[in-house]
């Protein structure tokens, strides 16, 4: 089970861009990097994932380095209610985990 | 439209007390699951059902006994409530069963006095 690191804490001007990295120098092959928000007060909300390529959908960009021992979530144009906490996970795609989610970075969008 | 739907949102409620968390989904997913969030976030699987079949029971009490009455809908009820059952219970859902790409529900929070 890979772990992460992530940044406790990052602030974000809004309409700028969100990055938000995440290291997991430990990834095994068939890992996929999933990313997650939790808005205070609501259920967590999955954003995006990947296995190796760089993916994009309507929320978020997900870039993968090459090696995959870090990656990058971006918000392209950071919204006051993009204000959460962002959370990457390391899981192969299917499988039972006894726990999801660790400390995340609490992401700031300001005014 | 709401995707993955709980209620109550808040229950407050006695010790030795029986109550019931009740989850719907509306996006066709087979597998559906229970999660336990505690003080420090901490997401804790608790139970998964797949087509109405249990799947997944993560060492938790007997005194919750989910119940899943067809695929999109799957309650959980607790018996004999303790304080340490105090928490933020999540429903979520999964098209394919271990998915990790889960849709969740609002979180019911259950305070135990």
């Amino acid at each position: 089970d890979a772990k992460t690191t992530q940044p406790t804490s990052m602030d974000c001007a809004e309409g700028r861009a969100a990055n938000l990295p995440c290291n997991h120098s430990t990834i095994s092959g068939n890992e996929y990097v999933y990313w997650y928000r939790q808005i205070h007060s609501q259920g967590p909300q999955y954003i995006i994932h990947g296995l190796k390529n760089n993916e994009t959908n309507e929320m978020a960009s997900l870039i993968i380095t090459e090696d995959r021992k870090s990656s990058t979530l971006i918000l392209p144009h950071a919204t006051l209610r993009d204000t959460a906490v962002y959370y990457c996970i390391v899981r192969v795609s299917q499988g039972t985990y006894k726990y999801i989610f660790g400390t995340g970075t609490r992401l700031k969008v300001l005014a | 439209d709401t995707a993955v739907s709980q209620t109550p949102k808040y229950l407050v409620t006695q010790m030795g007390n029986d109550k019931s968390i009740k989850c719907e989904q509306n996006l066709g997913h087979d597998t559906m699951y229970w999660y336990k969030q505690d003080s420090k976030k901490f997401l804790k699987i608790m139970f998964s059902y797949n087509n109405k079949e249990l799947i997944i029971n993560e060492t938790v009490p007997n005194r919750f006994s989910p119940k899943s009455p067809d695929k999109a809908h799957l309650n959980l009820h607790i018996n004999s409530l303790e304080l340490g059952d105090s928490a933020v219970y999540f429903c979520a859902s999964s098209q394919v069963v271990g998915s990790y790409e889960q849709y969740f529900g609002p979180g019911t929070r259950l305070t135990v006095t």
